[in-house]
């Protein structure tokens, strides 16, 4: 089972900054098959990114995505209001399927 | 759009069941794998499994074999999730979540998911 680690589990930023989340595998990801996802109060989780890099439908471009093999950052590039929330990484080349175990973005 | 809608909120005694629906509309729930995901109070996402919705055939990650069951009704567009011998640490968010594409050969992202329904097990 690939083992995912997410640092930091928690993030102070303020508005208009960059933050930088990261997540380590336990073992390569194959092919890139990482996604990100953020999830605010209440809500279920909204898919950001997959193939490591790719953004999904309708996320703004201040959210990007890099890595390989093992080592996976989430780059927002100025923080907006609303883009305080929990974030979660997950592999989907490998089954049993895994999540880290998230990062809380909050405002400073 | 496409859109998974679940049931909603259940209390349920130790020792029941509980079965929570999610129905697909804007897709046809045959062409994409659907996923389970627990989320337990103040915790992260836990992957239960998946269901391929083109056979019915169901796969189960560890320490969700026994108690669950995953099924399709593909009349109603809808997957389903059942608990049996519900415990106290049964509590939680259960969300499916789709199969981002319809490759059944590869892994895949999840995209779109249900809004979740919350069991509650508690005397």
């Amino acid at each position: 089972e690939i083992v995912l680690t997410q640092s930091p589990g928690t993030l102070s930023l303020s508005p208009g900054d960059r933050a930088a989340l990261s997540c380590r595998a336990s073992q390569s990801v194959g092919s890139s098959q990482l996604a990100w996802y953020q999830q605010k109060p209440g809500q279920p989780p909204r898919l950001l990114i997959y193939g490591a890099s790719i953004r999904a439908t309708g996320i703004p471009d201040r959210f990007s995505g890099s890595g390989s093999g093992t080592d996976f950052t989430l780059t927002i590039s100025r923080l907006e209001p609303e883009d305080f929330a929990v974030y979660h990484c997950h592999q989907y080349s490998h089954s049993p399927r895994s999540f880290g175990q998230g990062t809380k973005l909050e405002i400073k | 759009q496409v859109q998974l809608v679940q049931s909603g909120s259940e209390l349920k005694k130790p020792g029941a069941s509980v079965k929570v629906s999610c129905k697909a509309s804007g897709y046809t729930l045959t062409n994409h794998a659907m996923n389970w995901v627990r989320q337990a109070p103040g915790q992260g996402l836990e992957w239960m499994g998946w269901i391929n919705t083109h056979t019915g055939h169901p796969t189960y990650a560890q320490g969700f074999t026994g108690r669950f069951v995953f099924s399709l009704d593909t009349s109603v567009n809808t997957a389903y999730l059942q608990i049996s011998s519900l415990k106290a640490d049964d509590s939680a968010i259960y969300y499916c979540a789709r199969d981002g594409t319809g490759d059944w050969n590869t892994g895949n992202w999840f995209d779109p998911w249900g809004q979740g329904t919350l069991v509650t097990v508690s005397s």
